[in-house]
């Protein structure tokens, strides 16, 4: 298995609050994405990265931002949580854009 | 804009049967690539099979084959001698190729259950 960590793994945070949500990965690969999966819409992109410090918004991103500051982290930030952003969120990398993606084992975010 | 459909939101079959997912899509380019992801209770995604677009043969990966049709923007998924194992969401997805656009597009995915 691909060496992809998400943490939390389970978050309920109120309404306004910041939330930071932290993808680590042993595989030194380049790609890194950050989904969102909510019943009926399959997963949306919400940020990419394709290096340090090079992110890029993906088609959900209002509300949320991005670093990437080593190769192996990738953190996601709602800067004012909204009961909106309830979801599960994955993270996911690759190697090259159309190599396979591995993915972690979800988030599950509760905005109450 | 690309799109992806799924039309199918739940199947059931028999342990053993085979069964065929279905994945439409829309786009305007030429040159792309398809996926098929697994997502069981567990809830990791897991790559299932992909298909180059340029590619005339169907990608086939052990009981799993796709019917790739290019021209009817088609790419259905069959799971030949089910198992209980390949109880599931299954989710489709395109991108395109080349650019920098590296988004993968999905659809709103098939429950697959497999029953003994």
């Amino acid at each position: 298995d691909a060496g992809i960590t998400q943490s939390p793994r389970h978050k309920v945070t109120e309404t306004g609050t910041p939330v930071t949500l932290r993808c680590h990965q042993t595989e030194n690969h380049r790609y890194m994405y950050w989904y969102r999966q909510d019943p009926g819409h399959g997963l949306r992109l919400i940020h990419y990265s394709y290096g340090v410090k090079d992110t890029d918004k993906g088609e959900v991103s209002d509300g949320y931002s991005v670093s990437r500051s080593k190769t192996e982290d990738f953190l996601l930030t709602l800067e004012s949580a909204t009961s909106s952003q309830t979801s599960v969120y994955f993270c996911a990398i690759s190697e090259k854009v159309v190599t396979e993606a591995f993915f972690g084992q979800g988030t599950r975010l509760t905005v109450v | 804009a690309q799109t992806v459909t799924q039309s199918q939101p739940e199947m059931s079959v028999q342990e053993a049967e085979t069964v065929t997912l279905s994945c439409t899509y829309d786009t305007s380019e030429s040159n792309y690539y398809l996926f098929w992801y697994k997502q069981p209770p567990s809830r990791q995604m897991i790559l299932v099979i992909r298909q180059e677009a340029y590619k005339q043969q169907n990608a086939t990966e052990n009981r799993f084959s796709v019917n790739f049709q290019k021209a009817a923007k088609s790419f259905s998924l069959k799971i030949s001698d089910s198992q209980l194992g390949d109880t599931a969401m299954y989710f489709c997805a395109f991108m395109k190729q080349g650019g920098s656009n590296y988004q993968l597009i999905w659809g709103a995915g098939t429950k697959l259950i497999i029953k003994p």
